[in-house]
């Protein structure tokens, strides 16, 4: 597709349950970005991903929270063991290249709305 | 990241009214987004800015990057019922964004 797609679009599950959800974002783009929006709220920085780079991992809040990507395209972003709190959208972002004026504007999925119960 | 001061939270406004938002920084900023976002959906990228005093339009919008690097607004001229949604301003330093805490439009008919 032509823009970043996410899946699930909703996700509920139990307290103790891990989830994992998917980001694909755009063809050709080289970094991708999740971000964590609660409800009323901005949006967090959680990891980035550029190329064969190591990603930053700073902004994800505690050890339950992994993310991988595959081939420098998919990314999957893992919480184990879910708590009330997780509950929140969960967006992705690619941009072109990391830096410079057009890669650091960063497009962004339908995100995945996770609630635990 | 850092966090971005954006002002008003909220505001009604009535259809045909021209709107203004701003956000401000105690940090510089390379380059300075504003993103529109519709329940449901992710955000859009509305404008970005790159240069210190640069002042940019998309239509109806506007938006000036301050000669400081360390704010922006963002102004909508002639609002129209689809203009409702929560806008934000997002400030990058490399990669990361730093996001405002946005500014719920609600326009009257």
């Amino acid at each position: 597709g032509a823009g970043v797609s996410q899946s699930p679009s909703n996700k509920v599950t139990e307290k103790g349950k891990d989830v994992e959800l998917r980001c694909d974002p755009i063809s050709g783009h080289t970094a991708l970005y999740w971000y964590r929006q609660s409800l009323g709220q901005g949006l967090e920085f959680l990891i980035y991903f550029q190329g064969n780079s190591a990603p930053d991992k700073s902004g994800l809040p505690s050890d339950r929270f992994s993310a991988e990507r595959t081939g420098g395209s998919v990314s999957t972003l893992t919480i184990q063991r879910t708590q009330q709190e997780d509950s929140a959208v969960y967006l992705c972002a690619s941009s072109f290249i990391p830096s410079g004026p057009l890669g650091e504007t960063q497009y962004f999925g339908p995100g995945t709305r996770l609630l635990v119960l | 990241g850092q966090q971005l001061n954006q002002s008003p939270q909220s505001m009604f406004i009535q259809e045909g009214e021209d709107v203004s938002m701003n956000c401000t920084s105690s940090s510089i900023f390379n380059t300075w987004l504003w993103y529109k976002q519709d329940p449901g959906e992710g955000p859009v990228l509305l404008i970005a800015l790159y240069k210190a005093g640069e002042l940019t339009s998309n239509g109806r919008l506007t938006a000036q990057f301050g000669i400081t690097r360390k704010d922006s607004f963002l102004n909508i001229s002639a609002s129209i019922p689809s203009d409702v949604g929560i806008y934000f301003c997002a400030g990058v330093n490399d990669y990361k964004l730093s996001f405002g805490a946005g500014t719920t439009v609600t326009v009257r008919a």
